[in-house]
């Protein structure tokens, strides 16, 4: 079964560094998303993507992240300066927005970020 | 506001007894509806969606869930319970109002007794 695959599975950073989290959508789907969860908080969404364009962002998402599918497969999340409260667990989803029903999105496994 | 509420923070069944994870939403119009469950150190995975039509929605693992427009509740349940239950649970839904993303509760982590 065709799952979503993330990349790594921890990643331990120094407060201010950079970092890009990766994600391998499902091969078929068009349409991306990262959300992330806090530990102890509800997971909360972060972005959406579709046609190399962000079609939707939550005030989260501001000019510290970014995201890119820079090839066909990989799909990815960078933060350029990572702050303590960066820290959290991203999930990358990505789903085929199967009208006319709608949206189902596949999650993957996630990448848990500590800030240090 | 429009929110997502999972009263439950914990919840303990034996295994073999029925279990009811409780959801509700606050939205103008009926959202589409999810629930997800999350094994520790897994990532989210569906357990069944509602779109429209039959209220009660069959999914995975032996679950199923309960639409009632009145009551703005979409509540999970599984008759008999099995150890391998054990795991959060998120409601998640999405306002049918020309976005896409996914607004979650809090979840409900579920313990099961042996």
């Amino acid at each position: 079964e065709p799952e979503v695959t993330q990349t790594p599975s921890h990643q331990v950073t120094q407060m201010g560094q950079e970092v890009i989290l990766r994600c391998v959508p499902i091969s078929n789907h068009l349409y991306f998303y990262w959300y992330r969860q806090i530990l102890g908080q509800k997971v909360e969404f972060l972005v959406s993507f579709y046609n190399n364009e962000i079609s939707e962002k939550s005030e989260i998402f501001d000019d510290q992240f970014s995201v890119e599918r820079p090839d066909g497969s990989n799909f990815t999340l960078k933060i350029r300066s990572t702050k303590l409260e960066d820290s959290a667990m991203y999930f990358c989803a990505s789903s085929d927005r199967d009208y006319p029903t709608t949206d189902t999105q596949y999650f993957g496994p996630g990448t848990r970020l500590t800030v240090l | 506001a429009q929110s997502v509420t999972q009263p439950d923070i914990h919840i303990t069944v034996s295994e073999g007894a029925s279990l009811e994870l409780r959801c509700n939403y606050s939205y103008g119009a009926t959202p589409y509806l999810f629930w997800y469950v999350q094994s520790p150190g897994q990532g989210l995975q569906l357990l069944l969606k509602y779109f429209s039509g039959d209220t009660l929605v069959q999914g995975i693992k032996g679950f199923e869930a309960e639409f009632k427009r009145s009551q703005s509740s979409f509540n999970l349940r599984k008759p008999s319970v099995h150890w391998s239950d054990a795991a959060e649970y998120f409601c998640a839904v999405v306002p049918t109002s020309g976005t896409y993303k996914y607004i979650f509760g809090t979840g409900t982590r579920l313990k099961v007794l042996a």
